[in-house]
């Protein structure tokens, strides 16, 4: 199965800047075939991003996804407070999917 | 809009059967192209997707699990369950059912929405 390396562990950023989290897959990702999740504590993940770079319905603009094959990167051109939580990519390209270990946004 | 919701019993003896239920409200389980499935979160917050059922009682398994587990749906109720045999402390986490989607390619895609979890606790 497809094994996905989330970077940074943790990112630590203020309000009003700029966050760039990392994928980064054990193989090709076929198809662009990534998702991004935004996790808050106590909550179930929310979907953000899918097709690598389509945004979720309701998800404002300022998150965006780039990225093929092997490297995939999901931006948070301003952060909010509420922006601060756990975030997990997921590739289903390959079947089963498989998910990253997370990146905590503090 | 598609809601879900899980339930089932938080505390299950090691060597049981874990039992769960997925309500699921605003929308029929019977309709659409979905794939409704089972993913579970560990303490360590590792997410694992477990297996799916599509609304022809089709059924897909994670081969790591596909011994120990069942998946399968009631659509008079809108209800899908799962259970899974022979539970071990590895089993302690928070079970969430979604919804799957899947316009092309390797199914399920991504998921949407979730449930909100619950947390089963294997004791010993």
């Amino acid at each position: 199965e497809i094994v996905l390396t989330q970077s940074p562990g943790t990112l630590s950023l203020s309000p009003g800047e700029r966050a760039t989290l990392s994928c980064r897959a054990s193989q090709s990702v076929s198809s662009s075939s990534l998702a991004w999740y935004q996790q808050k504590p106590g909550q179930a993940p929310r979907l953000l991003i899918y097709g690598a770079s389509n945004r979720a319905t309701g998800i404002p603009d300022m998150f965006s996804g780039s990225g093929s094959g092997t490297d995939f990167t999901l931006t948070i051109s301003r952060l909010e407070p509420e922006d601060f939580a756990v975030y997990y990519c997921q590739q289903y390209g390959s079947s089963p999917c498989t998910f990253g270990q997370g990146t905590k946004l503090e | 809009q598609v809601q879900l919701e899980e339930s089932g019993p938080g505390l299950v003896k090691a060597s049981q059967t874990l039992s769960l239920t997925c309500t699921v409200s605003g929308g029929s389980i019977s309709s659409g192209n979905y794939y409704w499935s089972w993913i579970r979160q560990h303490p360590g917050k590792d997410l694992e997707w477990i297996a799916y059922v599509y609304s022809n009682g089709n059924t897909y398994y994670n081969p790591s699990l596909k011994s120990r587990v069942t998946i399968s749906l009631d659509t008079s109720k809108n209800h899908f369950y799962l259970k899974v045999t022979a539970v071990t402390a590895a089993d302690t986490a928070v079970y969430y059912c979604a919804r799957g989607h899947c316009p092309a390619g390797s199914c399920p895609n991504w998921f949407d929405p979730w449930g909100q979890g619950t947390l089963v606790t294997v004791s010993s």
